[in-house]
């Protein structure tokens, strides 16, 4: 059921832009692009999502390519409390459920 | 705080016990998910519910499974006879879905179940 491909981990400088990228190559045309992330032991967080234009919000940018194969989600000035697991996820308008996969570790180091 | 809550936090019951999880959405959502997370692995869908309505279960659901919204508001799920194999985060979520949009779904804390 994975449709995106995420590194498993990463680590990132605080007060630095976090780069997380995401491939889903096979992403259809009514598909989203979503972005959660998990703090330990807590429950998913949204972040942000998008269908084919660049979204921002008051967490985090999200930048999708023109085709739409690939996508980065955008952390400005990452701080501590950014360590966790962020996940990519791709559903289309109508779908009921998310296909969290396992996600990319951030670390984000003093 | 209005968002997605769940009770029990926690609950350590012993094999062959049954156990009842309970989860309250936020308010004006319209439907309720339940999603099931083991050490290591991403959240993996078990059920939602439309309304007061179960729409779609995951084979992931066994017969020992039981999930209800009985007024379209709270919903609980149930394990029967729990094995250890149950032992998870049991998370639920809720979202407003209205005619052809993609609302994110807003997830409570969690239920962990350690079944020894």
């Amino acid at each position: 059921d994975a449709k995106t491909t995420q590194p498993p981990s990463m680590d990132c400088a605080e007060g630095r832009a976090a780069n997380l990228p995401c491939n889903h190559s096979t992403i259809s045309g009514n598909e989203y692009v979503y972005w959660y992330r998990q703090i330990h032991s807590q429950g998913p967080q949204y972040i942000i999502h998008g269908l084919k234009n660049n979204e921002t919000n008051e967490m985090a940018s999200l930048i999708i390519t023109e085709d739409r194969k690939s996508s980065t989600l955008i952390l400005p000035h990452a701080t501590l409390r950014d360590t966790a697991v962020y996940y990519c996820i791709v559903r289309v308008a109508t779908g009921n459920q998310f296909y969290f996969g396992t996600g990319t570790s951030l670390t984000v180091i003093p | 705080d209005t968002g997605v809550s769940q009770d029990p936090r926690h609950k350590i019951t012993k094999r062959g016990q049954n156990v009842t999880f309970r989860c309250d959405p936020i308010s004006e959502h319209n439907r309720l998910y339940w999603y099931r997370q083991t050490l290591g692995q991403g959240p993996e869908f078990l059920t939602y519910f439309q309304n007061e309505a179960q729409l779609e279960k995951s084979r992931l659901l066994s017969d020992r499974f039981s999930a209800e919204r009985p007024k379209g508001s709270f919903s609980t799920l149930e394990i029967q006879r729990t094995e250890q194999g149950d032992s998870a985060m049991y998370l639920c979520a809720s979202s407003l879905e209205f005619r052809i949009r993609s609302y994110e779904q807003y997830f409570g804390p969690g239920t962990r179940l350690t079944v020894t």
